[in-house]
């Protein structure tokens, strides 16, 4: 099955620092979404991209729809504690009339103080 | 506008029992879907429903079944419990309007324990 590569796998940095995360897969998508995910909930969407080259921003976070159509990054600037969690990359794949998210791998983050 | 709701927020059962978990859709979403999320990997496809039927399904066994009621709140069934059905199962809603589908807002999620 189609198969979404993230990395770093994880990360420690320290408060204050900027964070930069990137998903690529060997297929084509026309939806790039950031998820994060807190420990025992469900992924929250931080950044949803629906055009190749598309910048945009929520707060500190800033996501690119890569030109290729085959890849994205996350950027979080002046990382602080609550940014802890996991971060997935997910695309939208139509399977007959579903459209169905498949996730990437997942980039663990941790902020030291 | 309510999120979506999940119950029972956690669940433990035996080998071979069977399991109910509810899903209440966000206002104003009319198509529900959900996920299998194993610990240490992301969520995974099991099935997706709109007008109450099911409209595409991930590589789940046919004991993972479901049901979407007019309200738009949705069941997922398992039966026939294994060791390896221990995970998070997610409930995913969206709004879908003809051939274009919105993103998908996820639930806090059951985590079910099989012993």
């Amino acid at each position: 099955g189609q198969q979404l590569n993230q990395s770093p796998q994880s990360m420690f940095i320290q408060e204050g620092e900027d964070v930069s995360m990137n998903c690529t897969s060997s297929s084509i998508f026309n939806t790039w979404l950031w998820y994060k995910q807190d420990p025992g909930e469900g992924p929250v969407l931080l950044i949803a991209l629906y055009k190749a080259g598309e910048l945009t921003s929520n707060g500190r976070l800033t996501a690119q729809f890569g030109i290729t159509r085959k890849d994205s990054f996350l950027n979080i600037s002046a990382s602080i504690p609550s940014d802890v969690g996991i971060y997935f990359c997910a695309v939208i794949f139509l399977t007959g009339t579903a459209s169905k998210l498949t996730f990437g791998t997942g980039t663990r983050l941790q902020v030291t103080l | 506008e309510t999120g979506v709701t999940q119950s029972p927020t956690h669940l433990i059962k035996t080998r071979g029992q069977q399991v109910t978990l509810r899903c209440s859709s966000q206002s104003g979403h009319n198509t529900v879907s959900w996920y299998q999320q194993a610990l240490g990997q992301g969520p995974q496809f099991i099935f997706q429903y709109y007008r109450e039927e099911e409209n595409g399904r991930g590589n789940f066994p046919p004991r993972f079944s479901g049901l979407q009621f007019p309200n738009y709140s949705s069941e997922l069934n398992v039966n026939a419990l294994e060791l390896d059905d221990s995970a998070l199962y997610l409930c995913a809603s969206s709004l879908v309007t003809g051939p274009s589908t919105d993103t998908q807002y996820f639930g806090p999620g059951t985590r079910l324990t099989v012993l």
